[in-house]
């Protein structure tokens, strides 16, 4: 069975502080495919990335940063100077290749910035 | 930017009454997927579409639940004997591909059952 594991429920930094979000996952399948998730107060999902198992290489995009570690079974979330509009609900989710797209959610990490 | 749609925002209905949760997703796209959210908890796969049938489904999505495509644009999402219990956050997705593709989820429905 498949599972994500996001261990912090809620994170409170202070505007310009870097912050990251943790995310652990269960999966037996090989291939598989990992994203993450962003739910602002307004209460869509906000989709900020893919990677697929085979890809290992981390990942920059402006103050987002993600680290891909199969040897831990991890994909974490780095926000690098935070600001106010990144407080969130974020959450890690998992697809695998047998699946047929279904993605299976953690419980979400809720991130506070305060000014 | 294309972006899925959904109709109502939000929905009020009584207990054991019918509803009918609709959603537009990208045009280009040919997977379909519904999932819902209970209050401040996690998102919660519910069914995918795929070529005009149900490709997987969860065990949430029981005899109450069923998904159409009634013509080329709307998916929708019937629940027909509504529960307190089914109050939640309603999200449709769509995707180009399938399981090797990002979902694209539209702003969500809230179902208020009375």
């Amino acid at each position: 069975a498949q599972k994500v594991t996001q261990a912090q429920t809620e994170i409170s930094v202070v505007e310009k502080e870097d912050v990251t979000l943790d995310c652990v996952y269960e999966t037996r399948d090989t291939t598989y495919y990992l994203f993450w998730y962003k739910q602002p107060p307004s209460g869509e999902l906000v989709f900020l990335i893919r990677r697929n198992s085979f890809d290992e290489q981390n990942e920059i995009s402006g103050r987002y940063s993600w680290n891909f570690q199969k040897s831990t079974s991890s994909f974490n979330f780095t926000i690098t100077a935070s600001q106010v509009v990144d407080s969130a609900v974020y959450f890690c989710a998992l697809s695998v290749r047998r699946s047929q797209g279904n993605l299976i959610f953690g419980k979400g990490t809720k991130l506070s910035v305060k000014p | 930017e294309p972006e899925v749609t959904q109709t109502p925002s939000h929905q009020v209905t009584q207990m054991g009454q019918e509803v009918i949760l609709r959603c537009v997703p990208i045009s280009n796209h040919l997977y379909f997927y519904w999932y819902r959210q209970i209050l401040g908890q996690k998102v919660e796969f519910l069914v995918s579409f795929y070529n005009n049938e149900i490709s997987e489904k969860s065990e949430i999505f029981d005899d109450q639940f069923s998904v159409e495509r009634p013509d080329g644009s709307n998916f929708t999402l019937k629940i027909r004997s509504t529960k307190l219990e089914d109050s939640a956050m309603y999200f449709c997705a769509s995707s180009e591909v399938g399981q090797t593709d990002t979902q694209y989820f539209g702003p969500g429905t809230r179902l208020t059952v009375l």
